[in-house]
């Protein structure tokens, strides 16, 4: 139990496109999911938390126009990067907690957006 | 804020043992969890403490004190599939998690 899986693994885009990224949980109801960027050979950042059937809250430095966030039901979360430039080329990773097991966060495969 | 410190890199000889070591600041303390993550991959969940003392689990153990701030992952027994970056995350507030930097550990033969 507890899979998250996220579509596409990888994606190539050209500077100024915008790129969607989707993240489900398979075999759970996810309220909350967990949206993280990973630089190469660094940790994981979180960008925002996503709450299903409400606005998703950004940490702090995020740019909430550029990173939109919609969690309209209780399996899907998806990341729309607007305008993407070489700079957001990373590995997104999306997670989810499952309340009865102290509230691990299961993460997803990760998406690797390379941006031209 | 939150600080969340760890060694950059560690190596250590198959069958040996390395212990990884976390330091944490972080504004109020809700539980503390050890990821493993193979490169291009997602983590995948270790271990969690949320009182202090040693939990022990095959060949992984995880240790922790509050008091000190502290935490330290043990891989015993080590393999070359052990190789990977290990990330010391800490959940303060709510249910979000501050990663510390993570330790690339390299298992040679």
């Amino acid at each position: 139990g507890a899979v998250v899986s996220q579509h596409p693994s990888w994606v190539i885009c050209k500077s100024g496109t915008s790129v969607k990224i989707e993240c489900r949980s398979l075999d759970f109801q996810a309220t909350t999911m967990f949206w993280y960027r990973q630089f190469p050979k660094q940790s994981l950042m979180l960008m925002a938390t996503s709450n299903e059937g409400s606005k998703a809250t950004y940490e702090q430095g995020v740019e909430k126009d550029k990173f939109l966030i919609n969690h309209a039901s209780l399996t899907l979360s998806t990341l729309t990067v607007t305008s993407a430039h070489p700079e957001d080329s990373s590995f997104y990773i999306c997670s989810s907690t499952l309340a009865e097991r102290y509230n691990e966060q299961f993460f997803g495969p990760g998406t690797r957006l390379t941006v031209l | 804020g939150q600080n969340i410190d760890q060694p950059t890199e560690m190596t250590a000889t198959e069958g040996a043992i390395v212990q990884i070591n976390c330091t944490y600041q972080t504004s109020g303390f809700n539980g503390l969890f050890w990821y493993q993550q193979h490169a291009g991959e997602a983590p995948t969940f270790l271990s969690y403490n949320v009182l202090d003392g040693l939990e022990e689990k095959g060949r992984f153990s995880s240790f922790l004190s509050r008091s000190k701030g502290y935490s330290y992952l043990l891989l015993k027994e080590l393999q070359m599939k052990d190789s990977a970056s290990y990330l010391c995350a800490v959940k303060a507030a709510g249910n979000k998690l501050t990663f510390g930097g993570g330790t690339r550990v390299l298992v040679k033969p």
